[in-house]
């Protein structure tokens, strides 16, 4: 079946670097893009930004601009996302969702099961 | 950025009643709108696309109408399964933006 596997729990210290990846499976990997979202508890998900599988372009939400990097390995069929410069506020649980596009429209499925970041000192 | 505002935050119920949550986009987005499930300690889970398609496998308990600024996630009649955390998406541009979640608890 189609599924997103990611990398384990992060424990970081403010200004440390975090990164994360996410396995694809069960479908063809290059034939889709892959978003990052996060989610502080209790609160609504949140859009990182998206990379092409296939070339391997990327376009990050302002937020984030200058502090994160996405990449992937189409030979492992993975995605990484690479945020630096950790401050508290970037606790939260990271994850990555393959974008589905069916003509003009498109959502997110499946998700990465996520990976918690904390950020600590 | 388009701002999506979800009522009420959150909403009691029983089994078997019938619910509505609505969403609420700061532009008009026709109908690039999706919606999610999400029950704690797991990712969301897609429900519908195009604010009224229901995802292949999603019981047809589940509905969903509206279009520009205005959506509706309508559930017939409560199952125990169906309490639970539910956010709105818009996929009109990005940034994509999602609601702050509507939690049904009974």
């Amino acid at each position: 079946q189609e599924q997103l596997v990611q990398s384990g729990a992060e424990v970081k210290k403010p200004g440390a670097s975090v990164k994360i990846s996410c396995k694809a499976s069960g479908y063809t990997f290059t034939s889709y893009y892959m978003h990052w979202v996060r989610q502080v508890p209790g609160q609504g998900p949140e859009w990182m930004g998206i990379i092409s599988s296939s070339a391997g372009t990327t376009s990050y939400a302002q937020k984030f601009q200058g502090r994160i990097t996405m990449a992937r390995d189409t030979s492992t069929s993975t995605v990484y996302m690479e945020l630096s410069s950790l401050r508290s506020e970037d606790t939260a649980l990271y994850y990555c969702a393959r974008e589905v596009v069916v003509g003009a429209t498109s959502w997110f499925d499946p998700w990465g099961q996520g990976t918690l970041v904390t950020v600590s000192s | 950025d388009i701002q999506m505002t979800q009522s009420p935050s959150s909403l009691s119920a029983s089994v078997g009643d019938r619910v509505s949550i609505t969403c609420r986009a700061s532009h008009p987005i026709t109908t690039y709108l999706n919606w999610y499930q999400q029950k704690p300690g797991k990712a969301p889970k897609f429900l519908i696309y195009a604010a009224s398609s229901l995802q292949s496998g999603v019981p047809s308990r589940f509905s969903g109408s509206g279009s520009g600024t205005d959506f509706t996630l309508t559930i017939s009649s409560l199952q125990p399964e169906d309490f639970a955390t539910y956010y709105c998406q818009q996929s009109y541009n990005t940034p994509y933006t999602f609601g702050q979640g509507t939690k049904l608890e009974i």
